[in-house]
C-alpha cells in the first residue's frame, strides 16, 4: 500500500527538541521530493520545509529557519524533521507529504500525505 | 513577500457550481495547486499545474488561472464536497511554497 506514516510527535516544553519521522512505503522513495507541512489548531496549512530526492537542495520557511532541519534516508525510506528551540507557536499537526517530482518547484505538487503527528509545545 | 488571498468561506446548494478564488499579484504567471481538506483528515491534491487533475479526482473539479486570480470550480456539487480548500504556489523569489488562507465550502 502506498502510504506515509508520521511519528515522533508529543508534548515538549518551550526551548525543547523533538525529532519527527515519516516512513514511506509502496513507492520509490528515492524518486520523489519530500515535504513537511504543519497546521496549528483551527488554522490553515503552513509549509515548513522541502528536500529534493537526492537531498541536494533544501528549502525552509522563514519561521523555522535556524531551528528546524529536514533530512532523509533513502536506505530506510524515511524523512525526518529535527526541531530545536521549540516555541508555543510551533504547536501543530505536522504532515509529511510526497512531491510529484524529484525536484522542488511548480511541478512538485504534494500528491500523497500522511495522517499527521501532533506536536504540542507547552510548559 | 508574495501573498495568496482566499475568501474565508463560501456556500453552494447541491447540484450547483462552486467557484473558489485565489488572488495574488500576477498569479496567472505562476502554476497554482489546489488541495481539499475534510475535517479531521489530511489534505488531498485536487488540481495541479492550474488545471490538471490527479488520478482519482472527479472531472467535476477544474481549475483556471489568469491575471490576478486563480479559480477552483466544482461542478454538480455534492454533500461530500464540503471541505476546506487551499491554493498553493511556489514562490521563485523566496524559494518557498506559499499556501492561501483557505476557504471553507459549505454545501447547503
Amino acid at each position: 500500500e502506498v502510504q506515509l506514516v508520521e511519528s515522533g510527535g508529543g508534548l515538549v516544553k518551550p526551548g525543547g527538541s523533538l525529532r519527527l519521522s515519516c516512513a514511506a512505503s509502496g513507492f520509490t522513495f528515492s524518486s520523489h521530493s519530500m515535504n513537511w507541512v504543519r497546521q496549528a489548531p483551527g488554522k490553515g496549512l503552513e509549509w515548513v520545509s522541502s528536500i529534493t530526492s537526492s537531498s541536494t537542495y533544501i528549502y525552509s520557511a522563514d519561521s523555522i529557519k535556524g531551528r528546524f532541519t529536514v533530512s532523509r534516508d533513502s536506505a530506510k525510506n524515511s524523512l525526518y524533521l529535527q526541531m530545536n528551540s521549540l516555541r508555543a507557536e510551533d504547536t501543530a499537526v505536522y504532515y509529511c507529504a510526497r512531491g510529484r517530482t524529484p525536484g522542488i518547484g511548480a511541478g512538485g505538487a504534494f500528491d500523497l500525505w500522511g495522517q499527521g503527528t501532533t506536536v504540542t509545545v507547552s510548559s | 513577500s508574495y501573498v495568496l488571498t482566499q475568501p474565508p468561506s463560501g456556500s453552494v446548494a447541491p447540484g450547483q457550481t462552486a467557484s473558489i478564488s485565489c488572488g495574488g499579484n500576477n498569479i496567472g504567471s505562476r502554476s497554482v495547486l489546489w488541495y481539499q481538506q475534510k475535517p479531521g483528515q489530511a489534505p488531498v491534491l485536487v488540481i495541479y499545474y492550474d488545471n490538471a487533475r490527479p488520478s482519482g479526482i472527479p472531472q467535476r473539479f477544474s481549475g483556471s488561472n489568469s491575471g490576478n486570480t486563480a479559480t477552483l470550480t466544482i461542478s454538480r456539487v455534492e454533500a461530500g464536497d464540503e471541505a476546506d480548500y487551499y491554493c498553493q504556489v511556489w514562490d521563485t523569489d523566496s524559494d518557498q511554497w506559499l499556501f492561501g488562507g483557505g476557504t471553507k465550502l459549505t454545501v447547503l
